[in-house]
């Protein structure tokens, strides 16, 4: 069974603070990471992905990945109210695969 | 831009009762999902669709059947529902395969009493 693990939070962070949400994984051999956004009562939008060891930045955003110690992360700098939302973390196996696994969603509440 | 459509948005069912969830996308995507979430666990995958004439079970099949009707609808029909099955239910779509982002529609809330 893959599992993907991420604290339910509630994260809070003030307003113009980094929040950091982190992710861990049971599967070895995933290859595909990513970050999903969900608004209260909405559905689950894309923000980042990643697949290379390292840090990808987008704006704002910055996804870590650690294949050796099956970890993720997602920053967010400058943090804004209009951040506050659910974060999804998902892995797959990489090309080929059509079968996504999502952790439970850690919920950041950024604090005005 | 419509993108990922589903029908109906919001359902009240009793025990035994059937009904089809529909959904559609406008994308020209070749792959197709349906997921529920429930309250502590997350997304769960219950069927998908690698492309047009296939079908696949996920995660959580059990109680569901699907049809992908054509490249763009793709239905999700529970024969005798369950309370266990009260959830929201998300369709989504991807150009193929999920290295690439899922698009979701806006998802259909179901209640079974």
């Amino acid at each position: 069974q893959k599992e993907v693990e991420q604290n339910s939070g509630p994260l809070s962070v003030p307003e113009g603070a980094i929040a950091s949400l982190n992710c861990t994984y049971s599967d070895r051999g995933s290859q595909s990471f990513f970050w999903y956004r969900q608004y209260s009562g909405k559905s689950p939008e894309l923000i980042m992905f990643i697949y290379s060891n390292g840090d990808k930045e987008d704006g704002r955003f910055t996804a870590q990945l650690n294949k050796a110690s099956q970890y993720v992360s997602l920053l967010i700098r400058d943090s804004q109210p209009s951040d506050s939302a659910t974060y999804l973390c998902a892995v797959s196996s990489g090309a080929g695969s059509y079968q996504l696994t999502f952790g439970k969603g850690t919920k950041l509440s950024v604090i005005p | 831009n419509a993108g990922v459509t589903q029908t109906p948005k919001f359902q009240v069912l009793k025990t035994g009762q059937s009904m089809t969830l529909q959904c559609a996308q406008d994308m020209n995507h070749n792959s197709m999902y349906w997921y529920r979430q429930d309250p502590g666990m997350g997304l769960r995958l219950i069927y998908y669709s690698a492309s047009e004439g296939t079908t696949d079970k996920g995660e959580v099949p059990n109680g569901y059947n699907v049809s992908r009707l054509n490249k763009r609808e793709f239905s999700l029909r529970l024969e005798s529902a369950a309370p266990s099955q009260t959830s929201v239910y998300f369709c989504a779509s991807s150009e193929y395969g999920v290295t690439g982002e899922l698009f979701f529609g806006e998802g259909s809330r179901l209640t079974v009493l």
